[in-house]
């Protein structure tokens, strides 16, 4: 079974400053996606940035870039120039592809609070 | 285009009542996911439809149920609530598999 970890339940930064949020992950298979999602006040699940595992390559999204490492199966998200409506409850998640036992399925992380400082 | 929508956004049910929620997937989008979140349990997976089949399932009791119509939009349906169900109920849309977009939300309290 796969299973996603977030051990800092909370952080803070200055705005502007730069952040990273850490998340792991493990699974058995070789294919899968990661992503990271912002949960705001309003709790509207919000998708940040979207990894394929079978891509070498960061995904980057404005301000968002990740650190994937798949053989140590990291996955974690810095937060560049931080702004204070990045103040949410950030998710790391980890799906199968289509055909991978669990489509569609995403299993989530416990979140990590994040609070950007004025 | 127009996100995900869910109706009701609040609801607030007495212990035993049943009630059901709907989701409408973003145009074009024909797999629709439920998940639900409580602060002790986190974000817990429900179940998954395509095409009006459910594909998977999570690890809930037979009290919650979905189904899907041939427009894509959906219902989940509790029965015999109890206080543990009290938790916001999010419903995610894609195309066929990836990404999920998810909606804002059906907060349900049980009394």
């Amino acid at each position: 079974a796969q299973t996603v970890t977030q051990s800092q339940p909370e952080m803070s930064v200055q705005e502007a400053e730069t952040v990273t949020l850490s998340c792991t992950y493990d699974t058995s298979e070789s294919n899968y996606y990661l992503f990271w999602y912002k949960q705001p006040p309003s709790r509207q699940m919000i998708l940040v940035i979207r990894q394929e595992a079978y891509k070498q390559q960061n995904a980057t999204e404005n301000r968002f870039s990740v650190n994937f490492q798949k053989a140590a199966k990291s996955f974690s998200l810095k937060i560049s120039d931080s702004q204070l409506g990045d103040t949410a409850m950030y998710f790391c998640a980890f799906m199968l592809p289509e055909g991978g036992g669990a489509t569609n399925k995403l299993i989530f992380g416990t979140g990590t609070l994040l609070a950007v400082q004025p | 285009k127009a996100g995900v929508t869910q109706t009701p956004r609040y609801l607030i049910k007495t212990r035993g009542q049943q009630v059901t929620l709907s989701c409408s997937p973003i145009s074009g989008h024909r797999s629709v996911s439920w998940y639900q979140q409580t602060p002790g349990q986190g974000l817990q997976f429900l179940f998954e439809y395509f095409s009006e089949t459910q594909r998977n399932k999570g690890n809930f009791p037979g009290r919650f149920s979905g189904r899907q119509f041939s427009n894509s939009r959906s219902e989940m349906n509790v029965s015999t609530l109890e206080l543990g169900d009290s938790a916001l109920y999010l419903c995610a849309s894609s195309l066929v598999s990836g990404t999920q977009y998810f909606g804002p939300g059906t907060r349900l309290t049980v009394l």
